[in-house]
């Protein structure tokens, strides 16, 4: 176990619902990351959050909103998302945030998405 | 296009045998990382080298950077088949237009080690 638990594993939804995922950390870490993985394709850097601020926001479109209520824990809501939008979502935290690239990332185990 | 990327894209070794993993990039960078991924869980951290380093070791790992080449290798010596994962490499620095650089990975070589 990394310290970083994500939930659900597992999410199907249709392209009007709403869902949230959820990311809580037990590291004591100050910065939290969501990242997309998608089949055959690099891992894509969505957000970035440091201290609970948004530090980074990656040309992600608004139907994926991010919220940091506070150090421990990160969410991830979705809404009318597309069917491309299936991929694995993955919360990672790190023990602070500088910038290039610098830090070591603790990763948590994903949520699949599958968007009907 | 992307910053890091793995080369053999898949390998299939025997156990028991090294296994040698590419990473080439482009721009220039402060580290690079090495992350290991069980099919469908999160990323695992295997090491950090940094710019200034060449090699460094972990356990069965060996890393090289080759900072002229840009070029990286992750070589796992007397593997095993639990060592069957995805291997990203990762790297932070600059940019092309010498702005801040997240950390970018690529796409991963698959090692399947045989029992």
């Amino acid at each position: 176990e990394t310290g970083v638990t994500q939930t659900p594993r597992h999410l199907v939804m249709g392209m009007t619902n709403k869902k949230s995922l959820k990311c809580e950390q037990h590291l004591g870490h100050n910065a939290m990351y969501w990242y997309k993985q998608s089949a055959k394709k690099p891992l894509e850097l969505m957000f970035v959050y440091s201290l609970e601020e948004r530090v980074e926001n990656n040309s992600v479109p608004s139907r994926f909103s991010p919220e940091c209520p506070n150090s421990s824990h990160l969410f991830l809501h979705l809404h009318t998302l597309q069917p491309e939008d299936s991929a694995l979502y993955l919360c990672a935290s790190s023990q602070d945030y500088r910038g290039h690239g610098r830090e070591k990332l603790f990763f948590g185990s994903g949520t699949q998405l599958s968007v009907l | 296009s992307q910053q890091g990327e793995e080369d053999p894209q898949a390998l299939s070794i025997q156990e028991g045998e090294n296994a040698t993993m590419n990473c080439s990039y482009k721009t220039s960078i402060n580290n690079l990382q090495w992350y290991r991924q069980n099919s469908g869980r999160g990323l695992v951290h295997l090491i950090l080298i940094r710019s200034n380093e060449r090699e460094k070791h972990s356990g069965r790992l060996r890393v090289t950077l080759d900072t002229s080449k840009k070029s990286s290798s992750l070589l796992i010596t007397a593997s095993r088949a639990a060592d069957t994962a995805s291997y990203f490499c990762a790297t932070g620095g600059l940019n092309s237009s010498g702005s801040a650089r997240q950390l970018t990975f690529g796409s991963g070589t698959q090692l399947t080690v045989l029992p």
